[in-house]
């Protein structure tokens, strides 16, 4: 069966760090590119970050409200996923969820993670 | 950036009835456009990919349908389980977008 899980998440103050990783298992890590995908609290669903397959370079793309502060990347050999969050803001607040997309360039975003809480607050 | 408007915002049906949801681009996603499903304290579960495509294991009474910009998610019969909130979804361009949801309640 298909898993993501995400960890990392937590209680941080603005301007602070964290890092989100999402372990996965059951399939083939490098053959699909991955996304994450947040929600504020009683909010909807807004896309962060998304990176490709090796054979793509492991490119990316970033939300405007994230580019510039946010790192997604990954490791292939970990079947590992990651999220680097850098000067977080309360706006930042919300479940992050790791996402599978069914091809290694993009495609759909097939299989989700149960998310992780990031609470960006003084 | 592609905005797409679901609507209704909210819909009260009985179980067993009909439910048709629509997703409107601000402009073309050809048909690269996708439909989920989040009940309460739940990830969202991919139903429908490129507009009419039902993803492994949902039910039949899900469908699909449109193309551009104009898209309809369906759901006939309704079952108790089936009332969650829906969004539609496009990676036609960066950045990828959802609709702000509808929500789909008992009535």
């Amino acid at each position: 069966e298909v898993r993501l899980v995400e960890s990392g998440g937590g209680l941080v103050q603005p301007g602070r760090s964290l890092r989100l990783s999402c372990t996965t298992s059951d399939f083939t890590f490098g053959d699909y590119a991955f996304t994450w995908v947040r929600q504020a609290p009683g909010k909807g669903l807004e896309w962060v970050a998304f990176i490709r397959g090796k054979l793509y370079g492991e490119t990316t793309e970033y939300a405007a409200s994230v580019k510039d502060r946010f790192i997604i990347s990954r490791d292939d050999s970990k079947s590992l996923a990651y999220l680097q969050m850098n000067s977080l803001k309360s706006e930042d607040t919300g479940v992050y969820y790791c996402v599978r997309c069914d091809r290694d360039y993009g495609g759909n975003l097939d299989y989700w993670g149960q998310g992780a809480l990031v609470t960006v607050s003084s | 950036e592609i905005v797409l408007t679901q609507s209704p915002a909210t819909l009260s049906l009985s179980p067993g009835e009909r439910a048709t949801l629509s997703c409107r681009a601000s402009q073309s996603v050809s048909n690269y456009l996708a439909w989920y499903q989040q009940k309460p304290g739940q990830a969202p579960r991919l139903l429908i990919y490129d507009a009419s495509n039902r993803a492994t294991g949902i039910p039949a009474r899900f469908s699909g349908s449109g193309s551009g910009t104009d898209f309809t998610l369906t759901i006939n019969s309704l079952e108790p389980e089936d009332f969650a909130i829906y969004y539609c979804h496009q990676r036609s361009n960066w950045p990828i977008t959802f609709g702000q949801g509808t929500r789909l309640e008992i009535k």
